[in-house]
């Protein structure tokens, strides 16, 4: 089974501060996803990736970078937190194109 | 503006009844399909998908119908039991410049009642 994890479950941080959510994936897969689902909006791609070094930008990447140095670790950054981006962030893996994708359990961060 | 639309934010059905969940999208690019489920405080899950060649893609409890020329489609479970209550998430893409995004809808709450 894939396995996918994510740093922390509950996070909580103040305005401004600069804020890491960490992804690992123990199966191989090429490309990974950063996702924030928020209610009544379901879920939005903020960043991905394809490759090791490579990231490309979701629909909604303002406010947001990303790291990718190894193949298994995918990480998101805000790098100065603010209040509305309080939400559930999460992590996914893809084998390749035209595959489900497999979900970390979700970071649920609150900026104060 | 919403490419892949779930109009029914919440869908409630009697235990052992048929559910259908509906997603309509507007992108005729689209040609691979999936649903998805979510349990509160856990990640989604992949649940079923179909290609745009098909028309049906059946797995146990779970069928997806797509109609392409309605750009429409259902996932039908039956027979609907408590433990599918969750939220559904219908998700669509098509090959872009190489790459493979699918777009998700808002998702449908399901409760099934015992």
């Amino acid at each position: 089974d894939v396995k996918v994890t994510q740093s922390s479950r509950y996070l909580v941080k103040r305005t401004g501060e600069k804020v890491f959510l960490e992804c690992v994936q123990d199966m191989d897969h090429e490309n990974m996803f950063w996702y924030r689902q928020d209610p009544g909006l379901g879920l939005r791609l903020i960043y991905f990736s394809y490759d090791v070094k490579m990231k490309e930008k979701g629909d909604i990447p303002e406010g947001y970078s990303v790291s990718r140095e190894k193949k298994e670790r995918f990480s998101l950054i805000l790098e100065s937190a603010s209040t509305n981006q309080t939400s559930m962030y999460l992590c996914a893996t893809e084998r390749g194109s035209y595959n489900e994708q497999f979900f970390g359990p979700g970071t649920r961060l609150t900026v104060l | 503006d919403q490419q892949v639309k779930q109009n029914s934010p919440s869908l409630s059905v009697q235990e052992g009844r048929i559910s259908i969940l509906n997603c309509d999208y507007t992108n005729s690019m689209f040609d691979y399909f999936l649903w998805y489920k979510k349990y509160p405080a856990e990640g989604p899950t992949f649940l079923i998908s179909i290609s745009s060649i098909k028309d049906k893609n059946e797995d146990g409890r779970f069928t997806v119908f797509l109609n392409k020329s309605a750009k429409h489609l259902s996932l039908h479970i039956v027979p609907s039991q408590p433990g599918d209550s969750a939220v559904y998430f219908c998700a669509a893409g098509s090959p872009s410049g190489g790459s493979y995004i699918p777009t998700f809808g808002r998702g449908t709450s399901l409760i099934v009642h015992p």
